[in-house]
């Protein structure tokens, strides 16, 4: 079946640093792949998407490229904010079969930014 | 504006009671999904509708269900044979299988 596999966290960098969480994936079809963030109480928020091999998604200064040839789909962000401390969530949806709607989600990677 | 809304946000239930949690969407999606959520283990899906009348189960459907008789309503019921039920449950609507899913604020429901 499908799997999301994500970087366990917590993640805990200083304000203006470097952001990588790294997500692989197990699909059986073409699935299309999305990172997801959610604040405190919260629901989930899309934060951004790819469809297919080679997409970059780009949203708020985060980026993810879909790498099929190793199934990969890192979040980065080249300089952190105390306000993007969140859950990160990486996250496939399934084109084959029967169930192409359904979301498969990671784990979540806590992120905290500090001033 | 087009979104998705659960209610309520706070649940408090005693033990043995079923309770019913709503979910309502106004994008014309077709699709719609419970998932629950618990410390450290991330969104398990509990049951999903592609149309209505139709819909089927998750991963942890054990001790819940569903019903879809509109296309902008999805209620899941938390019934007393759910074993654990406290957690956080989110519900989801998305229009096409590339598109992903709008998510609603969740219902923290406690069972007591």
């Amino acid at each position: 079946g499908d799997s999301v596999t994500q970087m366990e966290g917590p993640v805990t960098l200083s304000e203006e640093a470097f952001l990588t969480i790294n997500c692989t994936y197990t699909a059986t079809g073409y699935p299309s792949l999305f990172w997801y963030v959610q604040y405190p109480g919260e629901g989930l928020q899309l934060l951004l998407k790819a469809t297919k091999a080679d997409d970059k998604g780009s949203n708020k200064g985060f980026e993810a490229t879909y790498r099929k040839e190793t199934t990969s789909f890192h979040l980065e962000k080249g300089s952190v904010q105390v306000s993007d401390s969140a859950v990160y969530f990486c996250a496939l949806s399934d084109r084959s079969g029967g169930s192409n709607y359904k979301l498969t989600f990671g784990k979540g990677t806590l992120l905290t930014v500090n001033p | 504006d087009g979104g998705i809304t659960q209610s309520p946000k706070y649940l408090f239930r005693k033990e043995g009671q079923n309770v019913t949690l709503s979910c309502e969407q106004n994008l014309n999606h077709d699709a719609m999904y419970w998932y629950r959520q618990d410390p450290g283990q991330g969104l398990r899906l509990i049951y999903y509708s592609q149309i209505v009348n139709d819909f089927q189960k998750g991963d942890i459907a054990e001790g819940y269900s569903v019903s879809r008789e509109k296309k902008e309503s999805f209620p899941l019921t938390v019934t007393s044979a759910q074993k654990n039920p406290t957690a956080f449950y989110l519900c989801a609507s998305s229009g096409t299988s590339g598109s992903g899913g709008l998510f609603g604020p969740g219902t923290r429901l406690t069972v007591l």
